[in-house]
């Protein structure tokens, strides 16, 4: 099956401070890659959707500002968490698709913002 | 996207086999069954997609009814690596058009007791 990796696994942070999480498809080209969070004992929320080379499409109640989203190229996708607080402590999860149409999720990172 | 019904959970016993039902009596003639399941602290993991015949892979098995309304994933010898979340969603086949989402609902808690 497909593969996807998320990097890092675990991040803790200080409120205020910015970070960044890494989403690679590593053997298949994702034209479309989601970010997901999910908060304990919840299912996933999708946050936003990013084709390659287009600004992501954000959900409803998603801030855009907030949650930026990279998708520069096939293989990478980037969330960056701006002014973390610890509201936006959460498992966060993305997903490549490429041209067989499903969806592979990476293994996930779990944020904390103290 | 049609929405799916699966029960919140059950107890299955090691070795034998699991069927996990779901219910989707809306879904339209262009929309496909997948299932995905997360175990614990892991991103979602794919198993299995039909649209309206039976599918098998080295996974599970797929049973969608004649009438499309409800489906049945079968996993054949349960192990207790097999404890987990379980989510029947249904979706149209991905296009730029239509949209790529996965809504995820609660899913089915599958528990694998020795």
């Amino acid at each position: 099956g497909a593969v996807v990796s998320q990097h890092p696994s675990r991040v803790i942070c200080k409120s205020g401070t910015s970070v960044k999480i890494e989403c690679r498809s590593l053997d298949f080209q994702a034209t479309t890659m989601f970010w997901y969070r999910q908060f304990p004992k919840q299912s996933l929320m999708l946050m936003a959707t990013s084709n390659e080379g287009s600004k992501a499409t954000y959900e409803q109640g998603v801030e855009k500002d907030k949650f930026l989203i990279n998708h520069a190229s096939l293989t990478l996708s980037t969330l960056t968490v701006t002014s973390a607080h610890p509201e936006d402590s959460s498992f966060y999860i993305c997903s490549g698709q490429g041209a067989t149409d499903t969806q592979y999720f990476g293994p996930g990172t779990r944020l904390t913002v103290l | 996207d049609a929405k799916t019904t699966q029960p919140t959970s059950m107890d299955c016993a090691e070795g034998r086999a699991a069927n996990l039902p779901c219910n989707h009596s809306t879904i339209s003639g262009n929309e496909y069954v997948y299932w995905y399941r997360q175990i614990h602290s892991q991103g979602p993991q794919y198993i299995i997609h039909g649209l309206k015949n039976n599918e098998t892979n080295e996974m599970a098995s797929l049973i969608i009814t004649e009438d499309r309304k409800s489906s049945t994933l079968i996993l054949p010898h349960a192990t207790l690596r097999d404890t987990a979340v379980y989510y029947c969603i249904v979706r149209v086949a991905a296009s730029k058009a239509a949209g790529n989402k996965l809504t995820f609902g609660g899913g089915t808690r599958v528990l694998v007791k020795p």
